[in-house]
């Protein structure tokens, strides 16, 4: 099944600082999405971009995809305290008939 | 409805008894995921209900869980004899098709003591 796996585990930045998390996986996508959680409660989705765009834009966001090394990478700019919270991957391989997988997430820290 | 909604939102129970949790996604969207976090943890996937297809359920850890979907809206998961080690968050999610965005419900904190 498809996965993504974030890296890093965790990251701690001080407030106005860029955050850049990382996302690796392992088989072909048609899509790959990135959600935020706070406080263990349910995943909001930020982001979504398809297998045939490089990169997008949404806000303080932005997205690369790299399909040639099976990565993505999320950067947060000028970051707020309000950003804290983890940072969750998924992949979607097109077919609709298996289940968005989620990696082990990025628990981001923003210290004001 | 407006969103993903489940319940209870917070279940307490004694090890050894069965617990159902129940989700009902936004209204016409077929796909339905259920979901399970444990503290500090990410998410692991348990079960997915796509349409009228077979539910996908690689995910289920042990035959004590098991879930439905009736008249492809409402879902039920049903942990039977829980263990402590079934606390945890469990998520549900719907989208519009497999492969969209999918949007989550707030969980439902399981504790078994």
């Amino acid at each position: 099944s498809q996965q993504g796996e974030e890296d890093p585990q965790a990251l701690s930045i001080q407030e106005g600082e860029n955050a850049t998390m990382n996302c690796s996986y392992k088989t072909s996508i048609n899509n790959l999405q990135w959600y935020r959680q706070n406080s263990g409660r349910g995943l909001v989705h930020l982001i979504l971009i398809r297998s045939n765009e490089r990169e997008k834009h949404s806000g303080r966001l932005r997205v690369t995809l790299d399909t040639s090394k099976k990565s993505s990478s999320l950067l947060i700019t000028a970051s707020r305290a309000a950003d804290t919270a983890s940072y969750f991957c998924a992949t979607d391989d097109g077919s609709g008939n298996t289940p968005l997988v989620f990696g082990k997430g990025t628990r981001l820290s923003v210290i004001a | 409805g407006a969103g993903v909604s489940q319940s209870p939102s917070n279940k307490v129970t004694e090890k050894g008894k069965d617990v159902e949790l129940r989700c009902d996604p936004i209204s016409g969207h077929t796909a339905l995921y259920w979901y399970r976090q444990s503290l500090g943890q990410g998410l692991e996937f348990l079960i997915y209900f796509q349409g009228n297809s077979a539910p996908d359920k690689s995910g289920l850890p042990s035959d004590r869980f098991s879930a439905e979907r009736t008249g492809g809206s409402v879902s039920t998961l049903t942990i039977q004899r829980t263990q402590q080690e079934d606390s945890a968050v469990y998520l549900c999610a719907s989208s519009l098709v497999g492969g969209h965005t999918i949007y989550f419900g707030e969980g439902s904190w399981l504790t078994v003591v």
